[in-house]
């Protein structure tokens, strides 16, 4: 069945370093999720890529989807502590249903 | 505040037992679904329901079962519990069935099973 890898699978970072969370599906995707769930919350829904090589950015966030819709890139710029939590990607291949990574656990030195 | 409703927060039970989570989905979304979180694990999917019909399983025990009523809310039965069923499980909710729109989840239910 369908999987969607992502890794790795913690980051720790110093605050203001670059971190990059990667997701690699077995099957083409249609469309790619991303969300974010901090300590102790549920998953937040951060942003949807739906075409081929699309980059989309929110402020410090940068996301990419491969070129050949297996792939996609979530990278933040000069982490802040507020950015502590576990980051997923979710994609659907040709099944009806929506995959989730494990995840990658960020935790931010202040 | 996602709009998405679940309770009960927290439920301790024994091996053996039978539990009900319930889910009421945000205002508008027709769609319910189902995951389940272990430590460290990702988030397992379970079942999808859209507008009181199942829509799509995932990897979801013959012991677990649920249901979408008319009022769309959702529960989730889990029954003969094991010790290896301790786990969060989320309940998530959108407006269409196709898996284009996000999903919003709750602030899910965790259960311990002793």
């Amino acid at each position: 069945g369908q999987q969607v890898m992502q890794i790795p699978q913690y980051q720790h970072v110093q605050e203001g370093e670059d971190f990059t969370t990667y997701c690699n599906s077995s099957t083409t995707l249609s469309n790619i999720q991303w969300y974010k769930q901090r300590p102790g919350g549920h998953p937040v829904f951060l942003i949807q890529l739906v075409k081929s090589g699309e980059v989309k950015k929110q402020k410090r966030l940068t996301f990419q989807f491969g070129e050949a819709k297996k792939n996609s890139s979530l990278h933040i710029t000069a982490t802040q502590t507020t950015d502590v939590g576990t980051y997923f990607c979710a994609g659907k291949g040709g099944s009806e249903k929506l995959v989730f990574g494990k995840g990658t656990k960020l935790t931010v030195n202040p | 505040d996602s709009g998405v409703t679940q309770t009960p927060k927290h439920l301790i039970t024994a091996t053996g037992q039978r539990v009900t989570l319930r889910c009421s989905p945000r205002s508008g979304d027709l769609s319910v679904y189902w995951y389940q979180q272990s430590l460290d694990q990702g988030l397992q999917f379970l079942i999808q329901y859209y507008n009181g019909e199942e829509r799509a399983k995932g990897n979801i025990l013959e012991r677990f079962s649920a249901q979408q009523f008319p009022d769309l809310h959702s529960e989730l039965n889990l029954s003969s519990l094991e010790l290896g069923d301790s786990a969060l499980y989320f309940c998530a909710s959108s407006v269409g069935s196709g898996l284009r729109s996000p999903l919003h989840f709750g602030n899910g239910t965790r259960l311990t099973v002793t």
